[in-house]
């Protein structure tokens, strides 16, 4: 099945600085979504991005469908993008398989 | 954007009982929800689908007569954690595409379940 892995697993930011978080997928896609999940837990969607580049306030994402990655990039970071943040790709059947997740932690 | 929610957030429970977390689309209907089990710093896992007007369809290695799944309405979803045992305790996270089958999915906020 579709392998999917993000880097880095772990990122530790100083308030303000910038990220770039990367997505990389082991088969075409028609779909690609970022998602952040906060430190209760809740899973907020941030892009649905099957290719193209989409901003949305201080981040924006990437997708390169013909190389099989895409990334998300936060700009000036705050505490409250703390949390983990995944990207999720369907497999053949539809289902959308995540990856192991970036964990980011912003430091005041 | 579409809203999800789950019931309850939080459950403690004891070894050996069974737990019911409902799943609730509500302002789109959805044919279509899915379950995920989620282990701390782990990812998400897909348990199964719930089709309303059928049965359920589960990955490879979720067992079915535990985890019970009934599609009751096109916004209500439910899991049943039976005879639930410490190793069953984890975050259980629903899901359900857009309206209209869409490939965007929208989550619920969680259940932690904590069996004793």
């Amino acid at each position: 099945g579709i392998q999917v892995e993000q880097s880095p697993p772990d990122l530790i930011l100083q308030e303000g600085a910038n990220s770039t978080l990367r997505c990389n997928f082991s088969d075409s896609v028609n779909n690609l979504q970022w998602f952040h999940q906060n430190p209760w837990g809740q899973l907020i969607n941030l892009f649905y991005i099957p290719s193209g580049t989409k901003q949305n306030g201080r981040l924006s994402a990437t997708t390169v469908a013909t190389e099989r990655y895409s990334l998300l990039y936060i700009s000036s970071s705050q505490t409250t993008d703390s949390g983990v943040y995944f990207c999720a790709v369907p497999n053949q059947g539809g289902k959308l398989i995540f990856g192991q997740g970036t964990e980011l932690s912003v430091k005041p | 954007g579409a809203v999800v929610s789950q019931h309850p957030s939080r459950v403690i429970c004891k070894s050996g009982t069974s737990v019911k977390i409902e799943c609730r689309s509500l302002d789109f209907q959805a044919t279509t929800m899915f379950w995920y089990r989620q282990f701390p710093k782990q990812s998400l896992m897909l348990m199964a689908t719930s089709n309303e007007g059928s049965k359920a369809t589960y990955e490879q290695g979720v067992e079915k007569d535990k985890f019970l799944i009934n599609h009751a309405s096109l916004t209500l979803s439910t899991l049943t954690v039976t005879s639930a045992h410490p190793e069953d305790s984890s975050f259980y996270i629903c899901s359900a595409p857009s309206a209209g089958g869409g490939e965007t999915q929208y989550f619920g906020p969680g259940t932690r379940l904590l069996v004793l």
